[in-house]
């Protein structure tokens, strides 16, 4: 059964922390990728990979930084946590190339940056 | 740049039958998808078109018009567990990348 892990179901963190936000797959998916979800802005891509160590930016990567040392895990790092950076952050992997139209997500992690 | 429009809520009875449209305006575009999300829950992908006509799983039908550059998802036989929110997604080429990106998603009611 095709399964994406978040580390993390809730997590509160205080203004100015690092944080990380971990994602496996136990797929063996080439692609992953990093999604913010907000209320009426639907899902909106962070950062995304499409081999390991390698990365690219998305729609909205400012504040934000990803690692991928292993196939099966893709990092999401926030420098230093803002309250604007208050959501609900998805991981999801995919197979390579036009594979992207079919990604597999994990449950979620709802991020309060206090 | 991209953009995708679908509306933000729809509402129909069960056992109707209910339509999602999508239109978008990108370029590159290589096809459609449709993801369902019930509340708290994570997304899960209904289905895709690369090209037009119509491609029926089920329960659920999803068309695309590539000249027209719109789509809609069509769920028949509504059952209360298929509220949620719907999801639509365009495929395209990106600086030499296939990328996905997201509508805003309509959230469908069922209602007895």
């Amino acid at each position: 059964d095709v399964k994406v892990t978040q580390s993390s179901r809730y997590l509160v963190k205080r203004t100015g922390e690092k944080v990380f936000l971990e994602c496996v797959q136990d797929m063996d998916h080439e692609n992953m990728f990093w999604y913010r979800q907000d209320p009426g802005l639907g899902l909106r891509l962070i950062y995304f990979s499409y081999d390991v160590k390698m990365k690219e930016k998305g729609d909205i990567p400012e504040g934000y930084s990803v690692s991928r040392e292993k196939k099966e895990r893709f990092s999401l790092i926030l420098e230093s946590a803002s309250t604007n950076q208050t959501s609900m952050y998805l991981c999801a992997s995919s197979l390579p190339g036009t594979g992207v139209f079919e990604q597999y997500f994990g449950p979620g992690t709802r991020l309060t940056v206090t | 740049g991209q953009s995708l429009e679908q509306p933000s809520e729809v509402t129909a009875v069960e056992g109707a039958i209910v339509q999602i449209n999508c239109t978008y305006q990108t370029s590159g575009f290589y096809g459609l998808s449709w993801y369902q999300q019930h509340d708290g829950g994570a997304p899960t992908f209904l289905s895709y078109n690369a090209l037009d006509g119509l491609e029926e799983t089920g329960r659920f039908s999803s068309f695309l018009s590539r000249s027209d550059s719109y789509g809609y998802l069509l769920l028949q036989e509504l059952q209360m567990k298929d509220s949620a929110s719907y999801f639509c997604a365009v495929m395209m080429n990106s600086g030499g990348y296939q990328k996905v990106t997201f509508g805003t998603g309509t959230k469908l009611q069922v209602i007895p």
